[in-house]
């Protein structure tokens, strides 16, 4: 496999629902993203992994835990989210955490809260 | 608050004309800019990155960029309905301690056969 890899590429769940997102990323790079990307809105980043030590938690509410166990795997655990946590969520890669290089996106999930 | 913003479209324009699509930001302290196409349905993608003032060409794709005004553009010549996307502006700008990409919502490109 190569490149980042995301599954579910949709998730449908119900707001007392527990559900985890998995991201894999096979290009040896450092860093890892998560996003949230809704309609008429810039993408928003929620939290940055770098040599799996978290760096960045821009503000995320708790409903959302992030997990790095090792630098090529990150997940997001949801539970008791809200409608309007619906959204395309993308994961990302770079070779280090200083924003001067190239992301690569993974195919993102498809969330929907109900 | 760091702010890019970008015209959000849609852009239409004939196939083989030359599409511009401009993006301004706010820290004058950005020292890199990188622009990403989004197909429908799928994931950003990086096109074009630029670091210095002036142009810098890859194929049919030009990035400009002016510090001294705050903007950045992306030419696309030769036009082709393939080019058909959201096209997104990111800069790396400082938040407290840390450095992040701030996003612009993008630009909506049609290009008409």
């Amino acid at each position: 496999e190569t490149g980042v890899t995301q599954t579910p590429r949709h998730l449908v769940m119900g707001m007392t629902n527990k559900k985890s997102l998995k991201c894999e990323q096979h290009l040896g790079h450092n860093a890892m993203y998560w996003y949230k990307q809704s309609a008429k809105k810039p993408l928003e980043l929620m939290f940055v992994y770098s040599l799996e030590e978290r760096v960045e938690n821009n503000s995320v509410p708790s409903r959302f835990s992030p997990e790095c166990p090792n630098s090529s795997h990150l997940f997001l655990h949801l539970h008791t989210l809200q409608p309007e946590d619906s959204a395309l969520y993308l994961c990302a890669s770079s070779q280090d955490g200083q924003m001067n290089t190239e992301a690569f996106f993974g195919q993102g999930t498809r969330l929907t809260v109900v | 608050q760091k702010e890019v913003e970008q015209n959000s479209g849609p852009l239409s324009v004939p196939e083989g004309a030359i599409a511009s699509l401009n993006c301004t930001y706010s820290d004058r302290g950005s020292q890199s800019f990188f622009w990403y196409r989004q197909y429908s349905g799928k994931s950003p993608e990086l096109i074009m990155f630029i670091y210095s003032n002036g142009d810098k060409e890859d194929g049919r794709f030009t990035a400009q960029l002016n510090k001294a005004s705050q903007y950045v553009s992306l030419l696309i010549r030769d036009s082709q309905p393939s080019d058909s996307a959201t096209y997104l502006c990111a800069v790396p700008s400082y938040a407290g301690n840390n450095r992040k990409l701030i996003w612009g919502l993008g630009t909506s490109l049609a290009v008409n056969p």
